[in-house]
């Protein structure tokens, strides 16, 4: 069975751009959830979407958005970097909710300028 | 507002030692708690789960412990080994969908 793939692995954009980070979900898995990790810090819960609605969201303002397409696969797009948006995503699938573990991808390192 | 703490940053054992890694957390309304395994340039590996009506969840060597009253638990890993070394993050949440990660705990195992 494949595991969770994100690309890009790295980028860096200027402050005031916008990106779309890809995810593909681990075969079977039907929810997607995505993360920020700030150096030294751990994982801060972004959203999460079940069958492309969004079932759930933390405390991220809404020019930070994503997509669940029909094959699980997701985005997160974040509009008008800032520079504190330098940070590790990462995406992270499960059959369900994440009780039983997430597994995550290797995430995508952004740094904005 | 970190509702998970892992007041340990780093932690150093002898191999076939026990490893004993600790979180505390404040909302008394989560229900799941689990641990995570990091590796440099890999995201988090899932390693073992418990819910609140349990007290002791053990899979291996891996064993994980939860006091409710004290809003605290333990991971045990039981012989360490040198390739537990990694970062070891715990992880709790209310509904299931939205998990608080604590700061992470360096377990270095010495052989």
């Amino acid at each position: 069975e494949t595991g969770v793939t994100q690309s890009p692995t790295h980028l860096i954009k200027t402050r005031g751009q916008q990106v779309t980070l890809r995810c593909s979900s681990q075969s079977g898995h039907n929810t997607v959830s995505w993360y920020q990790q700030a150096l030294g810090q751990g994982p801060q819960f972004i959203f999460q979407y079940y069958r492309e609605e969004e079932n759930g969201r933390g405390n991220f303002p809404p020019r930070f958005s994503g997509l669940q397409f029909p094959n699980y696969s997701s985005e997160l797009n974040v509009n008008a970097l800032e520079l504190d948006d330098s940070a590790l995503y990462l995406c992270a699938s499960s059959q369900g909710q994440g009780i039983y573990g997430y597994t995550f991808g290797s995430g995508t390192r952004l740094t904005v300028v | 507002d970190q509702q998970v703490k892992q007041n340990s940053p780093s932690l150093s054992v002898q191999e076939g030692r026990i490893s004993i890694l600790n979180c505390d957390y404040t909302n008394s309304m989560f229900d799941y708690f689990l641990w995570y395994k990091k590796y440099p340039a890999e995201g988090p590996t899932f390693l073992i789960s418990i819910s609140s009506i349990k007290d002791k969840n053990e899979d291996g060597r891996f064993t994980v412990f939860l006091n409710k009253s004290a809003k605290h638990l333990s991971l045990h890993i039981v012989p360490s080994q040198p390739g537990d070394s990694a970062v070891y993050f715990c992880a709790a949440s209310k509904t299931g969908n939205q998990f608080y990660f604590g700061t992470g705990t360096s377990l270095t195992v010495i052989p």
